[in-house]
């Protein structure tokens, strides 16, 4: 079974439209994050939400609207796309939100490519 | 901001040679995870390590933390190809309910 898993793998779309990426986790984890990867490989967080609740918002443009129906899901729509939202976006989930030592798991990762 | 940088960026060696990756930063971590990722996955953690001057070993891989909790090293021996990746630091602070990674260090082992 997988731990965290992300939908679609590949996404290619255009300047403008509007699109969303799912994230679902099955380890009855209770926080979950979103991550963007850019060409050169920097990982950088953008969201962290905890039992359903955004914690963290990186400074992220808000055209990104992060939603978590439940604790197994963090979902990302990203309004009005841009050539430079292009990129590989990670969902991850840990245990718990305050430690410094629970493992973070991250999906397989969501590659958007903005025409 | 707390930054990471590693060193070095990249790095092709031979099958059996041995390497060190370095994990540097100017601000102190509760903890400091390793990971792996490799093309088209997301990043998998290796190690994590939570005291300052701390040594832990994977099989054919040592990892320290700084005595100041600043800084960390990955040494491999006798690397294989199976090595290949992308290598990732991450500097995690108690209630702070992040990580910050650092730049990355790609590594080729060449059969």
């Amino acid at each position: 079974d997988t731990a965290v898993s992300q939908t679609p793998k590949y996404l290619v779309t255009q300047m403008g439209n509007d699109k969303s990426i799912k994230c679902e986790q099955n380890l009855g984890h209770d926080t979950m994050y979103w991550y963007k990867q850019d060409s050169k490989k920097f990982l950088k967080i953008m969201f962290s939400y905890n039992n359903k609740e955004l914690i963290i918002n990186e400074t992220v443009p808000n055209r990104f609207s992060p939603k978590s129906p439940d604790k197994a899901h963090l979902n990302l729509h990203i309004n009005s796309l841009e050539l430079g939202d292009s990129a590989v976006y990670f969902c991850a989930s840990s245990r718990r939100f305050s430690t410094s030592t629970d493992t973070q798991y991250f999906g397989p990762g969501t590659r958007l490519t903005v025409l | 901001t707390q930054l990471l940088e590693q060193s070095p960026q990249f790095l092709s060696i031979q099958e059996g040679e041995n390497l060190t990756v370095y994990c540097n930063s100017s601000s102190v971590f509760s903890s400091l995870q390793w990971y792996r990722q490799e093309p088209g996955e997301g990043p998998v953690l290796l190690v994590t390590v939570v005291t300052g001057g701390e040594v832990k070993k994977l099989k054919r891989l040592t990892f320290q933390f700084g005595d100041a909790r600043k800084d960390s090293s990955l040494h491999i021996t006798a690397a294989q190809p199976g090595d290949t990746g992308l290598y990732l630091c991450a500097g995690t602070n108690t209630n702070a309910g992040k990580s910050t990674f650092g730049d990355g260090t790609t590594l080729t082992v060449k059969p």
